[in-house]
């Protein structure tokens, strides 16, 4: 199916595993985006993407680690996962930016027990 | 550091009724604001806004810009109760990163 899927949909996971979130978007768009989502926080950037091999920083990204060696895919790494890193994790996408709106995936809500 | 600030953060109103949303921002380079509904999913793109007082407008949905006061505001009128949900504002800008910077949002209520 076209559009932007992240899988999986919801984890639970244990104090120092590690964690991989998965995103995959069909529309070659250049730029992708992962936040999370946290009550009393709204939504934050954690890393995002320009194009294939160009990666930075956002708002929040201590603790994570992103790749894109395909354009079509933004998988996010929790190296060490800790109960703080519990939320909604929200992957994005966007042709371009300035002007472009960016579209969601379906979320990951990750608990770190 | 960017700072998008939306009000109220929660609303609870009757159907039929106006609301507007506000959205208030501090960022550097302005280069778009962003509205999005959120219905316990991912958030649904509902307008962008680049240029000052040209309204927006999706069926009961608008929304206007003001450059020279930083901010804007989004009105739904003859609310529903489908339009139940988060509203998050969120700004584009030109200095740092390339995302988005999010208000909290605001929790809207419409009841029966």
């Amino acid at each position: 199916d076209a559009g932007i899927t992240q899988s999986p949909r919801y984890k639970i996971t244990e104090t120092g595993r590690q964690v991989t979130l998965m995103c995959h978007q069909t529309w070659s768009h250049s730029y992708m985006f992962w936040y999370r989502q946290d009550l009393g926080h709204g939504l934050r950037l954690i890393y995002y993407s320009a194009a294939a091999d160009i990666t930075d920083k956002g708002e929040v990204p201590d603790g994570y680690v992103v790749s894109r060696s395909k354009t079509e895919n933004f998988p996010l790494t929790l190296e060490s996962a800790t109960r703080s890193q519990t939320s909604v994790y929200f992957c994005a996408s966007s042709p371009g930016t300035s002007v472009y709106e960016q579209y969601f995936g379906p979320g990951t809500r990750l608990t770190v027990t | 550091e960017d700072k998008v600030v939306q009000s109220p953060l929660s609303l609870v109103v009757h159907e039929g009724d106006t609301v507007t949303l506000n959205c208030s921002y501090e960022v550097t380079n302005f280069r778009s604001l962003l509205w999005y509904k959120q219905e316990k999913k991912a958030p649904t793109f509902l307008f962008m806004l680049t240029s000052s007082g040209i309204e927006k407008k999706s069926g009961r949905l608008s929304s206007i810009l003001d450059k020279k006061e930083l901010f804007s505001i989004l009105n739904i009128t003859a609310t529903q109760t489908g339009d139940s949900a988060i509203y998050l504002c969120a700004v584009r800008s030109g200095g740092g990163a390339d995302g988005l910077t999010f208000g909290k949002g605001t929790h809207l209520i419409i009841q029966p």
